[in-house]
């Protein structure tokens, strides 16, 4: 159980242009989601916190109007980045909660690059 | 804000030897201590964790010990393997977000 599952696994975009990320949980119900940002080599940053039905919140210095995060229904949260930059290219997770707080299970990952 | 501090950045351990990392927070209200194992490209991939109502916590070759007072936990991996061979992250609970913050990483290499 607790299967959270990502698409695409891999996209390669142009500049300029917009790319989207689902996550969904696949076997329970997830009222909150969480979406990552992992550059080479370094560590998983935090870029905002999706909860069903509402507004995300985003971390500090992330771009709200860059990276768009829709939560519509306990399953899925979708992140899209709009006018994508190389510098954007990156390995994008999402992590969805369960019941409890520190229950979190992770996608496997959507890996951007934009040329 | 949150302070994740991991040490050390890199480790690099003879086979069937012993492995530590340790990683410091600054939140006194956290209360759930977990360890991620991460293989390149692949997903983060919980190994052990630990909540803050018991010290230490083992599971086969892996062990996390948890010292509150001093704000700090150690993951511990013995008789070391080549599958050892990743990067481990810790992630302690930031209580009032109720967030997970990564430490920075160990790239833990197992010589054979």
């Amino acid at each position: 159980g607790a299967v959270v599952s990502q698409h695409p696994s891999w996209v390669i975009c142009k500049s300029g242009t917009s790319v989207k990320i689902e996550c969904r949980s696949l076997d329970f119900q997830a009222t909150t989601m969480f979406w990552y940002r992992q550059f080479p080599k370094q560590s998983l940053m935090l870029m905002a916190t999706s909860n069903e039905g509402s507004k995300a919140t985003y971390e500090q210095g992330v771009e709200k109007d860059k990276f768009l995060i829709n939560h519509a229904s306990l399953t899925l949260s979708t992140l899209t980045v709009t006018s994508a930059h190389p510098e954007d290219s990156s390995f994008y997770i999402c992590s969805a909660r369960g019941l409890f707080p520190d229950e979190q299970y992770f996608g496997p990952g959507t890996r951007l690059t934009v040329t | 804000g949150e302070n994740v501090e991991q040490h050390p950045s890199t480790l690099s351990v003879q086979e069937g030897d012993s492995a530590v990392i340790k990683c410091t927070y600054s939140d006194s209200a956290s209360n759930y201590f977990p360890w991620y194992k991460q293989e390149l490209g692949k997903r983060p991939q919980l190994i052990i964790d630990i909540r803050s109502n018991v010290g230490e916590k083992k599971d086969q070759r892996i062990a996390v010990t948890l010292n509150k007072t001093a704000k700090h936990f150690s993951l511990h991996i013995t008789e070391t393997q080549p599958e050892d061979s990743a990067v481990y992250f810790c992630a302690p609970l930031i209580q009032g977000a109720q967030k997970l913050v990564f430490g920075q990483g160990t790239r833990l290499t197992i010589n054979p």
